[in-house]
């Protein structure tokens, strides 16, 4: 693993399926996070985790959980997904970001629910 | 509330220069990042900015005005692999990246 791995690359769900969307990072980094990308719409912020065993909710994080049982994998769940979570999902990870560090993206998993 | 803007799109030509503006409204201020988005790809960084003034990085350069809220990134000899949406987000007072919705440069041979 080089950097930090999405998997699935893209998914059709069926609304109301549950769904998991995996996150690897081997960069050591402390902070990881969850995006979602839409059309017209900058990047919005699901869920983040400062440091394995914490998690906080971004701007949108209805519809979705996450856990960070170690520092590498961050996955983020959809219980019972819905039409208006189709979406291209974004992983992210950095070092500190109080000390101004940037984010590393995973190369993304789009995601549609019918 | 919170507020990124960032023009939608912009067009120029091949080995000319091109100036994309963010404007920003936030709740605190740590710093301001610059990332490159090719289509159908994830984000790259590009600058960070936390004082005022310019950054110069290559081709690329990134300037910041904190009492006027608001940045630039300075596409110079512009390359056609330059086509690709330029993404402002400012780090809010909980360190969490604000984004605007990003502008799509086309480039024009």
């Amino acid at each position: 693993i080089a950097g930090i791995t999405q998997a699935p690359t893209s998914q059709i769900l069926a609304a109301g399926r549950r769904m998991t969307l995996r996150c690897t990072q081997d960069m050591r980094h402390n902070a990881m996070y969850w995006y979602r990308q839409d059309l017209g719409l900058g990047l919005r912020l699901i869920h983040y985790s400062n440091t394995a065993g914490t998690t906080g909710k971004g701007e949108v994080p209805d519809g979705y959980s996450v856990s960070r049982a170690n520092t590498d994998d961050f996955p983020l769940t959809l219980a019972s997904a819905v039409p208006s979570q189709t979406s291209v999902y974004f992983c992210a990870s950095s070092d500190d970001p109080t000390l101004g560090n940037e984010q590393f993206f995973g190369p993304g998993t789009r995601l549609t629910v019918l | 509330g919170q507020n990124i803007d960032q023009p939608t799109e912009m067009t120029a030509t091949e080995g000319a220069i091109v100036q994309i503006n963010c404007t920003y409204q936030t709740s605190g201020f740590n710093g301001l990042f610059w990332y490159q988005q090719h289509a159908g790809e994830a984000p790259t960084f590009l600058s960070y900015n936390v004082l005022d003034g310019l950054e110069e990085k290559g081709r690329f350069s990134s300037f910041l005005s904190r009492s006027k809220g608001y940045s630039y990134l300075l596409l110079k000899e512009l390359q056609m692999k330059d086509s690709a949406s330029y993404l402002c987000a400012v780090q809010d007072s909980n360190y969490q990246l604000i984004w605007g919705a990003g502008t799509k440069l086309i480039i024009k041979p």
